[in-house]
């Protein structure tokens, strides 16, 4: 069994739809929590990270954790077509070597006009 | 202010032969990590330097990985002798400090053939 798991896609929406994107984890260790964004032939870019349970919100963003249930999510508001990419989780433990990431395989989406 | 520079962008090479990828981490960056993604899979850590030393090399797969980071400033990664299974795309990454955000290279693409 992976540590984490991530449903590879793809998801279809239409622009303007709510997206949900979910990842699923294993070892309750984990305690730092990240989304990454990575358009085709380029590196992961940072979305956001978040060190406890609850909710995160950056602009259409928002991340939410809840460790009881070992399940991210990252929500995207009024998606647009430039939000077309895969869509990264990521965690690690809360230690100095807190940069050691876990990925998930990542979710591929395409927004649609 | 510079991202992280990899290079080459793409690695044509047959098995056997030897390849040396290189990154330069953000200025100012002690913290340098490589990740491989192979077909299919999610990334995976490899290792991570603090300044010139070798912080964690838990992820490297086997003694035909080399990783060095003289000086403390660019890295470079050598697969010697490279084999069918070593293709994938390698990532770089740096932070400042160990617990802050990885910021991602564009990768290199490695193709053994």
């Amino acid at each position: 069994q992976k540590e984490v798991e991530q449903d590879p896609g793809p998801l279809s929406v239409p622009e303007g739809a709510i997206v949900s994107l979910n990842c699923t984890y294993s070892n309750s260790a984990f305690q730092y929590f990240m989304w990454y964004r990575q358009y085709s032939r380029k590196g992961p870019e940072l979305l956001m990270y978040t060190y406890s349970s609850g909710n995160k919100e950056d602009g259409r963003f928002t991340a939410q954790v809840d460790k009881s249930s070992k399940y991210i999510s990252l929500f995207i508001r009024d998606s647009q077509p430039s939000d077309s990419a895969t869509y990264l989780c990521a965690m690690s433990f809360l230690t100095g070597t807190a940069s050691k990431l876990t990925f998930g395989t990542g979710t591929r989406l395409q927004v649609t006009l | 202010e510079a991202g992280v520079t990899q290079f080459p962008s793409h690695s044509v090479i047959e098995k056997g032969q030897t390849v040396t990828l290189r990154c330069d981490p953000i200025s100012g960056h002690d913290n340098l990590y490589w990740y491989r993604r192979v077909m299919g899979k999610e990334i995976k850590f490899l290792l991570h330097f603090v300044k010139e030393s070798k912080q964690d090399e838990s992820g490297m797969p086997n003694n035909r990985f080399l990783a060095e980071r003289t000086g403390g400033t660019y890295s470079t990664l050598k697969v010697q002798p490279a084999e069918l299974e070593d293709s994938g795309v390698y990532f770089c990454a740096s932070s400042q400090a160990g617990d802050s955000p990885l910021h991602f290279g564009n990768g290199t693409r490695l193709t053994v053939t």
